[in-house]
């Protein structure tokens, strides 16, 4: 089966860490995208790419990092320069030809600074 | 910048009951409207969406009305059943920014 793939589910960092966050899809989609969900607000998009090699910054990109050297890999990098890192990291992809109706999500990665 | 808010962050219904679950927007330029349904520790699911040209659409136990006039957005879930038990969140289109702009959120709890 198709699909977009996070890891690790759960994921601990001790302050001034770096971690990174796996996201893959096996759906062929040119374009993945990374949001930030913290209780009570909608997502928030950190960064994004519409094709391999290229990226741009969301509304929040301080203090994350991210790579597009495969179509099908997207990881993202959360820095010691993120002040507030903990939340739910949310992957997405879309084909190109898609509308905005055809986003698929992971089942995300519940980073938790300790 | 213009946000999608909910009016409700939380609701219980009886099982068995219709929910219905609103959404304020306020960018008029918006296009398209969708919502989506997650469940806890998952990613959101789609469920329905809608067209700015439309003022209803109806799915399977599920309908989403639009009013441009007041810009507002509400979904209703017919017989509700325990797993629609969820957090449900609209999330507006701009064609011109090419991005999704996400509400905060319902959680919908259904009692038995």
């Amino acid at each position: 089966d198709g699909g977009i793939t996070q890891s690790p589910k759960y994921l601990f960092r001790k302050e001034g860490q770096n971690v990174t966050l796996s996201c893959e899809q096996n759906l062929n989609h040119d374009a993945m995208y990374w949001y930030r969900q913290d209780p009570g607000q909608g997502l928030r998009l950190i960064y994004y790419s519409q094709i391999v090699n290229d990226f741009q910054k969301g509304d929040i990109a301080e203090g994350y990092s991210v790579s597009r050297e495969k179509k099908e890999s997207f990881p993202l990098t959360v820095t010691s320069a993120q002040k507030n890192p903990t939340a739910f990291y949310l992957c997405a992809s879309k084909d190109r030809d898609r509308g905005p109706n055809g986003y698929t999500f992971g089942s995300g990665t519940r980073l938790t600074v300790v | 910048g213009e946000s999608v808010g909910l009016h409700l962050p939380t609701l219980s219904v009886q099982e068995g009951d219709n929910s219905i679950i609103n959404c304020a927007y306020s960018n008029s330029a918006s296009d398209y409207f969708i919502w989506y349904k997650q469940e806890s520790g998952k990613g959101p699911q789609f469920i329905i969406d809608i067209r700015s040209n439309m003022d209803k659409r109806q799915g399977q136990r599920v309908t989403v009305l639009l009013n441009k006039t007041v810009k507002h957005l509400s979904l209703q879930i017919a017989a509700t059943q325990p797993g629609d038990s969820a957090v449900y969140f609209c999330a507006e289109n701009n064609s011109s920014a090419r991005q999704l702009t996400f509400g905060s959120g319902t959680q919908l709890t259904v009692l038995p």
